[in-house]
């Protein structure tokens, strides 16, 4: 079966640093996505990962283990705005169809 | 460069009657894809068109649902007749490749 694990709800302080972590168990894989959702707005996509590392976008950074199913976002420097949901995704082997997670809702407080 | 634009934006129906939902995508984008949400889900996948052919439609909930493409430019997503679990907000995307520009969704609401 298809299984995306991420955490329901986070909070952090504005400035600081917050890890969103994925776990995931599908039967095919063509990448791991993370998209931003602000309340009543679009997904918007923020990072891709197909091999194993870091890979680093400003603030943001996403972390991929194939081996391990297991992927992360970090955010650096929090800002208000940044309180959104973030969603990750895994791509289908072929067809490019996502397969989300159910979101987390990341409060950034003061 | 104009984003994914879907129609309406809220829909609000009585169990029965019928509904169409349409996406434009972004203009030379050949993938579009349908996503669904139902309250407290996850987005899930509905079907995938390349150009105005279906690519994959294993995602469709069943027959009251019908998605069309046509020239391979806007579709349209038909809920016949709605029922009540088919409420939710449904997400329409586009890409060139692995990337997939999302639409602001439109929430249908059936009573």
């Amino acid at each position: 079966g298809q299984n995306i694990d991420q955490p329901t709800e986070m909070t952090a302080t504005e400035g600081a640093i917050v890890q969103i972590n994925c776990t995931y168990q599908t039967s095919g894989f063509n990448g791991l996505f993370w998209y931003q959702q602000h309340a009543g707005e679009a997904p918007t996509f923020l990072s891709y990962n197909v091999l194993d590392g870091l890979e680093e976008k400003g603030r943001f950074s996403s972390f991929l283990s194939r081996s391990k199913g297991y992927s992360y976002l970090l955010l650096k420097e929090l800002q208000m705005k940044d309180s959104a949901s973030y969603l990750c995704a895994v791509g289908s082997s072929n067809t490019g169809k996502l397969i989300f997670g159910q979101g987390t809702t990341l409060q950034v407080k003061p | 460069e104009a984003g994914v634009t879907q129609f309406p934006s809220h829909s609000v129906i009585e169990k029965g009657q019928t509904v169409t939902l349409r996406c434009d995508p972004i203009s030379g984008h050949d993938n579009l894809y349908w996503y669904r949400r139902v309250m407290g889900k996850e987005i899930k996948f509905l079907l995938h068109f390349v150009k105005e052919s279906k690519q994959d439609e294993s995602g469709m909930p069943n027959n009251r649902f019908l998605a069309e493409r046509t020239g391979g430019t806007y579709s349209t997503l038909k809920v016949q007749p709605a029922e009540l679990e088919d409420s939710g907000v449904y997400f329409c995307a586009s890409s060139r490749s692995y990337e997939q520009y999302f639409g602001p969704g439109t929430r249908l609401t059936v009573t």
